[in-house]
């Protein structure tokens, strides 16, 4: 079956540092692969999202690139912020399986002023 | 302003008790989602709906049920056969259930069994 495997947290930086969060996938086919992000108490927000190979999702700052080789989603950013401090969820939806989501274990991230 | 709305934010249930989560969208979308989040992990589907009057099972639908008799309405009833329901409910929704669909979540209802 499909899944997403991401690094474990916390992730702990300081502002202005540079963020990585690996995300590895396992689907069958081509699916479309998302990053979500969690603030404390909240619901799920699109932080960005790829439909095929090679395309580069980005939004505020964030970035990343679907690598359909490494079948990866590695999210970046290249300077962080204390406001980024929350819990970032990678997800991917594949045809085979309907196109339900199937999510990452979540990576939490703490910004230190 | 189009959205998912979720009541109440919080509950609290006895053991033994059925309990009923609310999920309303204005988004005009045709599919909407259950999932349920643990302390410290991912999201898993409890239902979904790809249209009105029609539902499936996720990965975890035993104990819970659902119905879909509007377009903007999908609840959730938390059954006194879940054995361990405490935990965060996530209700999204999306235009459809085609590739790269985005799913929109509500703010989510933490549910505390006492």
């Amino acid at each position: 079956g499909n899944s997403v495997t991401q690094m474990e947290g916390p992730v702990t930086l300081s502002e202005e540092a540079f963020l990585t969060i690996n995300c590895t996938y396992t689907a069958t086919g081509y699916p479309s692969l998302f990053w979500y992000v969690q603030y404390p108490g909240e619901g799920l927000q699109l932080l960005l999202k790829a439909t095929k190979a090679d395309d580069k999702g980005s939004n505020k700052g964030f970035e990343a690139t679907y690598r359909k080789e490494t079948t990866s989603f590695h999210l970046e950013k290249g300077s962080v912020q204390v406001s980024d401090s929350a819990v970032y969820f990678c997800a991917l939806s594949a045809k085979a399986a309907g196109n339900k989501l199937t999510f990452g274990g979540g990576t939490r991230v703490l910004v230190k002023p | 302003d189009g959205g998912i709305t979720q009541s109440p934010k919080y509950l609290f249930r006895k053991e033994g008790q059925n309990v009923t989560l609310s999920c309303e969208q204005n988004l005009n979308h045709d599919a909407m989602y259950w999932y349920r989040q643990d302390p410290g992990q991912g999201l898993r589907l409890i239902y979904y709906s790809q249209i009105v009057n029609d539902f499936q099972k996720g990965d975890i639908a035993e104990g819970y049920s659902v119905s879909r008799e509007k377009k903007e309405s999908f609840p959730l009833t938390v059954t006194s056969a879940q054995k361990n329901p405490t935990a965060f409910y996530l209700c999204a929704s999306s235009i459809g259930m085609a590739g790269g669909d985005t799913q929109y979540f509500g703010p989510g209802t933490r549910l505390t069994v006492l």
